[in-house]
């Protein structure tokens, strides 16, 4: 079981916006600004799309974007294309003994 | 354009030590303030954090992991390495290597590794 809480699926037409949530606790998200985004497709290394609650590294679309509101942070998706079908994973800092906790990941279909 | 990339034995017998480098091109391993970690993704499973070694060699590591995992810094081959100890069926997975701690921004390929006897 992981620490943080994702739905296992999500889907949305092309065009449309998704928002993706991820739970956590006040030990990790509620506690601090360090929640991460990661995109992955099939047979490949994970790549980061938010860092920080809501911070985008360059070359990251800003179709992408953070938020958090008490012990949940959410991913936002908008103007879905095709290339967005992956699997996403948060993450968050979870303090000095536990360090970093990852999300289960949720499944996004672009239908 | 710093690369990371993963080696070391693909098939582990257990309950022997499992062994992986990351080596860094492109860059210096010892250049600005960056920590280095490994994390795991079991087959058909999510990712799991290792740890992580900081710069001045402080290490952090999950706390499910702790006893059995140590990551070590070599600056004169600019790489980083993971050792996991004891390794069973459940330490099947494929592991990247990757810089940064909070969050990752340089990500190797992966490698597989199987344990099985």
């Amino acid at each position: 079981q992981s620490a943080l809480t994702q739905p296992p699926s999500a889907s949305g037409s092309p065009g449309q916006s998704v928002t993706i949530p991820c739970t956590g606790t006040s030990g990790d998200v509620g506690a601090y600004d360090y929640v991460s985004w990661y995109q992955q497709h099939p047979d490949k290394a994970p790549k980061v799309i938010i860092y920080e609650v809501n911070k985008r590294p360059s070359g990251v679309p800003d179709r992408f974007s953070g938020s958090k509101s008490g012990n949940t942070a959410s991913l936002t998706v908008s103007g879905l294309q095709a290339e967005d079908e992956a699997d996403y994973y948060c993450s968050s800092y979870a303090g000095h003994e536990n360090f970093v906790v990852f999300g289960g990941g949720t499944k996004l279909t672009v239908l | 354009q710093v690369q990371l990339q993963e080696s070391g034995s693909r098939l582990v017998k257990p309950p022997q030590t499992l062994s992986l480098t990351c080596g860094v091109s492109g860059g210096s391993i010892s250049s600005g303030s960056y920590s280095w970690s490994w994390i795991r993704q079991p087959p058909g499973r999510g990712l799991e954090w290792i740890g992580y070694i900081q710069q001045s060699g402080t290490t952090n590591y999950n706390p499910s992991l702790k006893s059995r995992v140590t990551i070590s810094l070599d600056r004169f081959k600019n790489q980083f390495s993971l050792k996991v100890t004891s390794a069973t069926a459940a330490d099947t997975a494929v592991y990247f290597c990757g810089r940064g701690a909070t969050f990752i921004d340089k990500w190797g390929q992966g490698t597989p590794v199987t344990v099985s006897s």
